[in-house]
């Protein structure tokens, strides 16, 4: 059964760190570009960021370039986001995504929440 | 970016009607058009890829059809657990979603 998990959500001050990481189990993670996809309270669902299998391609939202950083270990099945410079308008739900070739997100996890508050 | 246009923002249904959701993209996306179904509290759930491709798992209910750049999700007959939130989003380029579109059973 494929499973991601995310974790890593906290309460941070605007202008903060915070690193999320999401593990993954039940298929060959190696194999699978991933995607963080954030949805703040009561909001519809943004795009975030993009990695590809081997960290060959890399993507960012316009709303988070040069503040967030996505990297993962194919070793330890896992995926994260460093978020710095949090800003107020970061506050959301974040999800870790698969990504099939056709291409859509075909699994996601349960999502972790980011609060930046001061 | 490409942007996704969701019509209705809401709707209200009874069990059995036929529901349809439109999404309008603001340029071609060729079929790179995916529609997820979320819950309250829970993660998005992809219900159709590839503008008409039902995902494993999915109720046949589900269907989607495109027309140039407008994309249709229909639910053939509504179920007391289609109550949901509903998002389009195109994979053509950056990923963006449309603002979704809540449906009510009445």
């Amino acid at each position: 059964e494929v499973q991601l998990v995310e974790s890593g959500g906290d309460l941070v001050q605007p202008g903060g760190s915070l690193r999320l990481s999401c593990a993954a189990s039940g298929f060959t993670f190696s194999s699978y570009s991933m995607n963080w996809v954030r949805q703040a309270p009561g909001k519809g669902l943004e795009w975030v960021s993009y990695i590809g299998t081997s960290s060959d391609n890399i993507y960012y939202a316009d709303s988070v370039r040069g503040r967030f950083t996505i990297s993962r270990d194919n070793a330890k099945n896992s995926l994260y986001l460093q978020m710095n410079s949090l800003r107020d308008e970061d506050t959301a739900v974040y999800y870790c995504a698969r990504q099939n070739p056709n291409p859509k997100f075909d699994y996601w996890g349960q999502g972790t929440l980011v609060t930046v508050s001061s | 970016d490409i942007q996704m246009t969701q019509s209705p923002y809401s709707l209200s249904a009874s069990v059995g009607d036929r529901v349809t959701i439109t999404c309008r993209a603001s340029q071609s996306i060729s079929s790179y058009l995916n529609w997820y179904q979320q819950k309250p509290g829970k993660a998005p759930k992809l219900l159709i890829y590839a503008a008409s491709s039902l995902q494993s798992g999915v109720p046949s209910r589900f269907s989607g059809s495109e027309s140039g750049t407008d994309f249709t999700l229909t639910i053939s007959s509504l179920q007391p657990e289609d109550s949901a939130t509903y998002y389009c989003q195109q994979s053509y380029d950056t990923p963006t979603f449309g603002q979704g579109t809540k449906l009510e059973i009445k």
